[in-house]
């Protein structure tokens, strides 16, 4: 099936674990970004993609680092999670003629 | 800083009726506007969107509105209906630097039987 999808669905870490939050597209689409989401704050985004090699940051970048080595794929790693990085994390891609983002069914994400 | 302000936070209405979502942004370089539905447990899906160089957009049972002098927009749904209860998010795009979204806040609706 053509979409975002994300890997894993739901992940309990205590603090100070590390992780990486898997995305992968197989539309081709160049352009892709990770958003959080919380209570009330809409989606806010940590890092984007305008093509593979290239990366940059978001709003909220801090204690999240991101690699684009082939245009399917965007990991998130989580370097030392914290509590406050407890939330729903969604990957989303477009293409170039499209403004349209495609997002994955997220990853429920709990820090203890 | 939001440049995305979204109002209400949430909405209650009557089956038939019409809900109104509006939002209002800061940055004069963004260039595409949509609108997002998100049910519980799902991610967001694209819903409706417009670009400034028109003020009125429809697709089925939404319409965006679009003011550019006041830099505003809004989204109407036309005969409600249960089903479209769900969060609804404005966001706001450019095709220059990240091209990312920037999401308003949300607004919940609850359409009522």
């Amino acid at each position: 099936n053509a979409g975002v999808t994300q890997t894993p669905k739901f992940q309990v870490l205590k603090t100070g674990q590390s992780m990486t939050l898997q995305c992968a597209q197989d539309m081709n689409h160049e352009y892709m970004s990770w958003y959080r989401q919380d209570p009330g704050m809409g989606l806010r985004l940590i890092h984007y993609s305008v093509g593979a090699g290239i990366t940059d940051q978001g709003e909220v970048p801090n204690g999240y680092n991101v690699s684009r080595s082939t245009t399917e794929d965007f990991p998130l790693r989580l370097l030392s999670a914290a509590p406050s990085q407890t939330s729903v994390y969604f990957c989303a891609s477009r293409d170039r003629v499209d403004y349209g983002y495609t997002f994955g069914s997220g990853t429920r994400l709990t820090v203890v | 800083q939001q440049q995305v302000k979204q109002s209400p936070q949430s909405l209650i209405v009557q089956k038939g009726g019409i809900p109104i979502i509006n939002c209002a942004y800061e940055n004069t370089a963004f260039d595409y506007f949509p609108w997002y539905q998100q049910f519980p447990g799902k991610g967001p899906a694209l819903l409706i969107a417009i670009r400034p160089d028109v003020s009125e957009k429809k697709e089925g049972r939404f319409t965006i509105s679009f003011n550019k002098s006041a830099k505003q927009f809004s989204l109407h749904i036309m005969d409600s209906q249960p089903g479209d209860s769900a969060t609804y998010f404005c966001a706001a795009s450019m095709d220059t630097g990240r091209r990312a979204l920037t999401f308003g806040s949300g607004t919940r609706l609850q359409v009522q039987p």
